[in-house]
């Protein structure tokens, strides 16, 4: 089946140092794979996406590449700041209509 | 751009009470889906909709029931409201191509007392 595992949090870091969020799934088939931000009080919003393997994805200093040979697609980000924190979903994305499988979703705090 | 609108934001019922969540979007997805978030289980999917006329059930549809009459809108009612419901309710909507992302609302905060 398919299933995507984060590492659980909270994460606590302080401004400016490097972040990442290890996120692994399982899939049948070739599956594409993103990344979703929500802050306090919203609805998820598309951070970056891959759609296969090797592919990197990034945006506002965030990255993350699919490896198929891991299964993975962690999330990377090399100087967080205060206003990046908020819950990150990984999700992968089924061609069985295009539903898509959460992870439970990392919290991140990050401190001045 | 008002893309996916959830309404209403919040709400609170008693337990035995009906209600009926909304969702409509402009971008002329052809997919549409209702999600439940809560503490620790990240979102899973209740139901969802590839096309007008039609439904189907998904990780945890029991207790709800939906409706896709027009393109745009998707409806989620909860026919006797029961505690275990309480959650915070998002709608998505999406393209038919497995590379698209899911767009989300805003979500509705819902209290069953």
């Amino acid at each position: 089946g398919n299933s995507v595992t984060q590492m659980e949090g909270p994460v606590t870091l302080s401004e400016e140092a490097f972040l990442t969020i290890n996120c692994t799934y399982t899939a049948t088939g070739y599956p594409s794979l993103f990344w979703y931000v929500q802050y306090p009080g919203e609805g998820l919003q598309l951070l970056l996406k891959a759609t296969k393997a090797d592919d990197k994805g990034s945006n506002k200093g965030f990255e993350a590449t699919y490896r198929k040979e891991t299964t993975s697609f962690h999330l990377e980000k090399g100087s967080v700041q205060v206003s990046d924190s908020a819950v990150y979903f990984c999700a992968l994305s089924a061609n069985n209509f295009n539903k898509f499988y959460f992870g439970s979703g990392t919290k991140l705090n990050v401190k001045p | 751009n008002a893309g996916v609108t959830q309404t209403p934001k919040f709400r609170v019922l008693k337990t035995g009470q009906s209600m009926t969540l909304l969702c409509a979007q402009d971008m002329n997805h052809e997919y549409m889906y209702w999600y439940r978030q809560d503490p620790g289980m990240g979102l899973r999917l209740i139901h969802y909709s590839v096309g007008e006329g039609t439904t189907a059930k998904g990780e945890v549809p029991d207790g709800y029931n939906v409706s896709r009459l027009k393109k745009q809108n998707f409806l989620l009612g909860l026919e006797s409201a029961a505690p275990s419901q309480t959650s915070v309710y998002f709608c998505a909507s999406g393209g038919t191509a497995s590379n698209q992302p899911q767009h989300f609302g805003d979500g509705t905060r819902l209290s069953i007392l």
